[in-house]
């Protein structure tokens, strides 16, 4: 079976600061990567995916995310975060075939101003 | 917005009731995804449908059910009500092949249960 783990449950960061959220998963095949995010109040959105090709994705809002297949990770970065990051974001795995989605236990990133 | 409607967005109850929360995919969508986001548990995968049929099962209990309609709607039964039962139920729903769907999925706002 799939898991996910995500490493810091809250971070909390100062506007601008720069911003890695770790993630690790089992599994032993070939895995569809993603993050999440869940803005106060808010459903879930998708911030990015990997499926395959260039282990650099890059999502919206500024965030990107490196698949490593050595470490089975695929950690979130961002530059420069706003105020407007404050969210919970979620790493999630897909194997093959019927497997479901899995997702970690959620970050709760607070980014005050 | 997402595509994904899920009704009603707040429900109170007592303990030992029944509910139920109805879904409405996006258009063109064949699977539908059940979620319990909790604070202790995260986000777990309940029951998934495609077309109508079951196709996945997760940390689902026996006191709750699901079906999905021929119009593709999807309903999640509640029933026997406790306390903890009491979450942030959320509907997904995405394109699928007949070999699986590749995990991106389309969530609702959801439906927040709070069992008293």
């Amino acid at each position: 079976a799939q898991s996910v783990s995500q490493h810091n449950h809250h971070v909390i960061l100062s506007e601008a600061a720069s911003l890695e959220l770790g993630c690790n998963y089992s599994y032993g095949g070939t895995v569809n990567l993603f993050w999440y995010v869940q803005y106060p109040g808010q459903h879930l959105q998708l911030l990015l995916k990997y499926f395959s090709g260039d282990p650099l994705v890059k999502g919206i809002k500024g965030f990107e995310a490196e698949f490593i297949k050595s470490k089975f990770s695929f950690n979130l970065r961002k530059p420069s975060v706003q105020w407007s990051d404050t969210a919970e974001y979620f790493c999630a795995v897909k194997g093959s075939g019927y497997s479901t989605l899995t997702f970690g236990k959620g970050t709760m990133l607070l980014v005050s101003p | 917005d997402s595509g994904v409607t899920q009704t009603p967005k707040h429900l109170i109850t007592a303990t030992g009731q029944r509910v139920t929360l109805r879904c409405s995919p996006r258009s063109g969508d064949l699977s539908v995804y059940w979620y319990q986001q909790s604070l202790d548990q995260g986000l777990q995968f309940l029951i998934q449908y495609y077309n109508g049929e079951e196709r996945a099962k997760g940390n689902i209990l026996e006191r709750f059910s699901a079906q999905q309609f021929p119009d593709l709607h999807s309903e999640l039964n509640l029933s026997s009500l406790e306390l903890g039962d009491s979450a942030l139920y959320f509907c997904a729903s995405s394109v699928s092949g007949a070999s699986g769907d590749t995990g991106e999925l389309f969530f609702g706002e959801g439906s927040r249960l709070t069992v008293l």
